[in-house]
């Protein structure tokens, strides 16, 4: 069975603090994507990578960073995590260019006090 | 730019046909994806369309039509737990997809 797995189902972290969101998929996918959900406002795309080390911005990168040092990870960075950045993260994947739908991972429920 | 419309809430009662509809504004997708999403968990995928027409999956249906600039969803006989968000999506040949805000369905007995 397909599977993307994220490292934490819920975080609470205070202001300004470093945080890592880690993602794992086992189908040797080739893109791999990070959104952002909230209310009201649907699933936004922050970054996506179709390839090892590469990566591109999305519609709200700001703030954020990610890094794909191998194919199956794909880890997105809060550098000093802030309050607007509470929300549930949701990691995906996809086969490759032109192909295929996204899985998702469960998602991360991060909450910045 | 891009822009994808759906309706923010729709009721239904279970055994009924629920059509769920989205418009976008924005060229250059090659597929129109619809996921279904319940409440806390991830999304899931239901249907997919690349040409204009109407693909069936058992129970739900998908339309597109580009030129019109709109896609449903078409869910028949609905059930309980057909109760969930339902999200459509533009993917740039894979390498980008762009959803719309979602449709929360709630299927009433």
């Amino acid at each position: 069975d397909v599977k993307v797995t994220q490292s934490s189902r819920y975080l609470v972290k205070r202001t300004g603090e470093k945080v890592f969101l880690e993602c794992v998929q086992d189908m040797d996918h080739e893109n791999m994507f990070w959104y952002r959900q909230d209310p009201g406002l649907g699933l936004r795309l922050i970054y996506f990578s179709y390839d090892v080390k590469m990566k591109e911005k999305g519609d709200i990168p700001e703030g954020y960073s990610v890094s794909r040092e191998k194919k199956e990870r794909f880890s997105l960075i809060l550098e000093s995590a802030s309050t607007n950045q509470t929300s549930m993260y949701l990691c995906a994947s996809s086969l490759g260019a032109n192909t295929g739908e996204l899985f998702f991972g469960e998602g991360s429920r991060l909450t910045v006090l | 730019g891009q822009n994808i419309d759906q309706p923010t809430e729709m009721t239904a009662t279970e055994g009924a046909i629920v059509q769920i509809n989205c418009t976008y504004q924005t060229s250059g997708f090659n597929g129109l994806f619809w996921y279904q999403q319940h409440a806390g968990e991830a999304p899931t995928f239901l249907s997919y369309n690349v040409l204009d027409g109407l693909e069936e999956k058992g129970r739900f249906s998908s339309f597109l039509s580009r030129s019109k600039g709109y896609s449903y969803l078409l869910l028949k006989e609905l059930q309980m737990k057909d109760s969930a968000s339902y999200l459509c999506a533009v993917s740039y040949y894979g390498q980008n997809f762009v959803f719309g805000p979602g449709t929360r369905l709630s299927v009433l007995p």
